[in-house]
Parts: structure tokens; sequence; C-alpha cells
């Protein structure tokens, strides 16, 4: 079936230094990719999106390629910032299931330490 | 502005009490879903909704209910708590598979 996985956390920065959080996708067809932030207390919250191959979302500096050829999702941000300390999650939408079903990965924390 | 109203925000309450989580959207879709999120397995959906009475089960059904009688609500209905229903739930609506969930603040539910 169609499974999400990121790298494992927490990833701790120091402030300004780059991140990279893998995210690789099995899925069947052509979904679209998602990254999702969580911060302390909130709820998820799209962060950026790509609908397909080749695709480049990006966000408050933070950008993410979608690979078909790697089936990869990766996140990155050249300069981070203690602010950006949250959980992020990966996630593809399964066209063929016809239901409108969002698959995630298990996150990953970020700490950036001042 | 677009948003996915949950309440309440945070619940404690005993094993077999039933209990309602709320969910409500001001954005017309048609699709909604619940989801509980668990340290280390990340979100996993509970039921979802294509239409108004329209529901179906998802990845983790067993132990809760829902329903869904007009388009802005749908409510999560546990008729007799567990204490490994303990978890962070979310109530999520999306217009479609590119556009991505709206989720809900967040519910966090403890059953003792």
């Amino acid at each position: 079936g169609d499974s999400v996985t990121q790298m494992e956390g927490p990833v701790t920065l120091s402030e300004e230094a780059f991140l990279t959080i893998n995210c690789t996708y099995t899925a069947t067809g052509y979904p679209s990719l998602f990254w999702y932030v969580q911060y302390p207390g909130e709820g998820l919250q799209l962060l950026l999106k790509a609908t397909k191959a080749d695709d480049k979302g990006s966000n408050k500096g933070f950008e993410a390629t979608y690979r078909k050829e790697t089936t990869s999702f990766h996140l990155e941000k050249g300069s981070v910032q203690v602010s950006d300390s949250a959980v992020y999650f990966c996630a593809l939408s399964a066209p063929t299931s016809g239901t409108y079903k969002y698959i995630f990965g298990t996150g990953t924390r970020l700490k950036v330490l001042a | 502005e677009a948003q996915v109203t949950q309440n309440p925000r945070y619940l404690i309450t005993v094993t077999g009490k039933k209990l309602t989580v709320t969910c409500s959207q001001n954005m017309n879709h048609e699709y909604m879903s619940w989801y509980r999120q668990d340290p280390g397995l990340g979100l996993r959906q509970i039921y979802y909704s294509m239409n108004v009475e329209v529901t179906d089960k998802g990845d983790v059904p067993e132990g809760y209910k829902v329903s869904r009688k007009e388009k802005r609500n749908f409510p999560l209905i546990l008729e007799s708590p567990s204490p490994n229903q303990t978890s962070l739930y979310f109530c999520a609506t999306t217009g479609g598979n590119d556009y991505g969930y709206t989720f809900g603040s967040g519910t966090r539910l403890t059953v003792v």
C-alpha cells in the first residue's frame, strides 16, 4: 500500500544552520505531496505542497522538490531560526483510493538552538 | 477565514463514559475526516465522510462512531472510551487531493 517514510528525529541545529529533513514515499499512481508543520500545542498547518513531478513547493524559506525518479520530497531550509522549532510531517494524497485519503509520515521533531 | 473548529480542546474522562468531540468547518467542503496522533505512529485515520450521510471506516475505526447529518458538522463519538483511546485527535477537511487538509486545533483526550 501507499506509505511515507521520514527520517527519525529529533534533529537539533544551531540557528542559521542548513536544514534537510528526508522524506520518501511509495504510491500507486501520481500522488500529490505535502509538508505540514505542527508547533507545540497546535494543529497541523500546511507548509508547502507539490502536485506533480519536478514541481517545487516553497513557503517561509522552506522548499521541497517532487522527485519521481527517487520517490522523494525532502524538506530544506537554508538558514533555520529558533521559531522553526516544531514537528514536521511529510504526507501524500492517494488519488487511487478515490477517498481523498492522505497518508502521513511519523513526523520529525526539529529543535533549533540560539 | 477558513476554519475547522473542534471542541473541547482538552478532555479528561473515565472509562466507559460516553463522550462526543465536535467538529465544524466553514469551507463548504464535502470531505471531512478524523485522525488520531500518537507518538511514533504519526497520524492515523479513524473515519471519513465523502458527503452528508456518507461515512466510512479509516485505518483504526474500532471503538469510534461518527455521523454526518449536515455538511459542516462531523462529530466523533466514543460510546465506551477505554484508556487505549487516550490520544490527540484532529478533525480535517479538504476540497480534493491537490489542496491539502485544513486541520482543527486538536482535542487532547485522556481516559482514566
